[in-house]
């Protein structure tokens, strides 16, 4: 049964950090890996998706890297802002309709 | 564009109460829909999921069913509420492809509280 588990669960940096977001998953046996973010009692918004066969996606400041053999995701964040201030989720994908989630991280970044 | 609506945004229901969330999706034809429940403290859990109407497999045994009436509409609903069923009910779609590895979006969520 895959799992996914995301460390820290929570984070509070100051405004300009760069900081990195861990996920990691026990079957290696994925399709892709989405990061979402969530803000409070919203919906999810799609970040960034990458392919199994791909090892990073770009966008903005976010970067993902994927390393499917260790079932390992990081989340790079550059230069945060207040704004990114939310729940941020991972889900691999197993195939068939069907995304396993990561519990979050909670991210806060001061001003 | 595609868009998805899902209401209400949020439902106080009383336990032993039967329960009806509506899910729908604009700008598309074909999708794949999905139900999951965020609860508390907890990782989203896809509840139930459909290629096509009157399609619905699902994943988690509860006292929870979900219909597809129509080909953009899904339904998620309970005869009888429990405590347990408290939480933020999510709706997304993708949209149909081999696998289903396609991205999925989702909806703004319903926050459901059962007393």
């Amino acid at each position: 049964k895959q799992e996914v588990t995301q460390i820290p669960a929570a984070l509070s940096v100051p405004e300009g950090e760069n900081l990195v977001l861990n996920c990691s998953f026990t079957d290696s046996a994925i399709y892709n890996l989405q990061w979402f973010r969530q803000d409070p009692g919203k919906g999810l918004t799609s970040l960034l998706l990458i392919q199994s066969s791909q090892r990073e996606q770009t966008s903005g400041r976010l970067n993902a890297s994927l390393d499917k053999s260790s079932g390992r995701s990081t989340l790079y964040i550059a230069a945060s802002q207040p704004g990114d201030s939310a729940t941020y989720l991972c889900a691999v994908n197993t195939g068939f309709q069907k995304l396993v989630f990561g519990t979050g991280t909670r991210l806060l970044v001061s001003p | 564009s595609q868009t998805i609506h899902q209401w209400p945004a949020t439902l106080v229901q009383p336990v032993g109460s039967p329960l009806s969330l509506e899910c729908t999706v604009e700008g598309t034809s074909n999708p794949n829909l999905y139900w999951y429940r965020q609860a508390a403290g907890r990782g989203l859990q896809l509840l139930f999921y459909s290629v096509g109407i009157g399609q619905i497999s699902s994943e988690v045994p509860q006292n929870l069913s979900a219909s597809r009436p129509q080909d953009r509409q899904f339904i998620l609903s309970s005869k009888k509420l429990l405590l347990s069923d408290s939480g933020f009910y999510l709706c997304a779609w993708n949209q149909e492809n081999q696998g289903g590895t396609d991205t999925q979006y989702f909806g703004p969520g319903t926050r459901l509280t059962v007393l």
